[in-house]
């Protein structure tokens, strides 16, 4: 399988807490994005990286990419509860489509 | 700020019945994308359509599918005897030129009974 894969499936932290998620892919890719998907509605792009970048910002987030181990980070600094939600990364392959793992489940505890 | 909408927002149809579902994406994208997620799962990929024909599309593309870009601003997606199993979450996406950021839409819930 060539899928994104999240790691972990849950994470629950208190608000205010920093919270990561990983990920891991299979083939070689064009770039990695990370969405994230509030219940029942639709999919929201947070970041792009592309593959020859280790390391980008985007307000409280941090993503890291490691294209030797084939795997990414996504870090959310000081958690609302607002970023309780689901998410996705999804690494984007030489064809230019993005492949979905299952997700991380993000519960912001107040 | 421009965003992509799809209506309508649930569906109910019945086995066999045909559906269409519309999508407006963002004016200046020219790349256009539908997903499908099953309750609980991933998000599948369907088919992106570039320049007016179908430039990619998964096993899920069966002859059961069709897209279309009928005017300037919608791009439909049919299907043309739904299955039970057809019931789903249905995203439109678009991209623009040299991008290759995604937008999404809020979904249509397709449930066929």
């Amino acid at each position: 399988s060539q899928q994104g894969e999240e790691d972990p499936q849950a994470l629950s932290i208190q608000e205010g807490e920093n919270a990561t998620m990983n990920c891991s892919y299979k083939t070689s890719i064009n770039n990695l994005q990370w969405y994230r998907q509030n219940s029942g509605r639709g999919l929201v792009h947070l970041i792009l990286i592309r593959s020859n970048e280790r390391e980008k910002h985007s307000g409280r987030l941090r993503v890291t990419l490691d294209t030797s181990k084939k795997s990414s980070s996504l870090l959310i600094t000081a958690s609302r509860a607002a970023d309780t939600a689901s998410y996705f990364c999804a690494p984007m392959d030489s064809n230019y489509q993005l492949i979905w793992g299952a997700g991380t489940k993000l519960i912001i505890k107040p | 700020e421009p965003e992509v909408t799809q209506t309508p927002s649930h569906q109910v149809t019945q086995m066999g019945q045909e559906v269409i579902l519309r999508c407006v994406p963002i004016s200046n994208h020219l790349y256009f994308y539908w997903y499908r997620q099953i309750l609980g799962q991933k998000v599948e990929f369907l088919v992106s359509f570039y320049n007016n024909e179908i430039s990619e599309k998964s096993e899920i593309f069966d002859d059961q599918f069709s897209v279309e870009r009928p005017d300037g601003s919608n791009f439909t997606l049919k299907i043309r005897s739904t299955k039970l199993e057809d019931s789903a979450m249905y995203f439109c996406a678009s991209s623009e030129p040299l991008s290759y950021e995604q937008y999404f839409g809020p979904g249509t819930r397709l449930t066929v009974t």
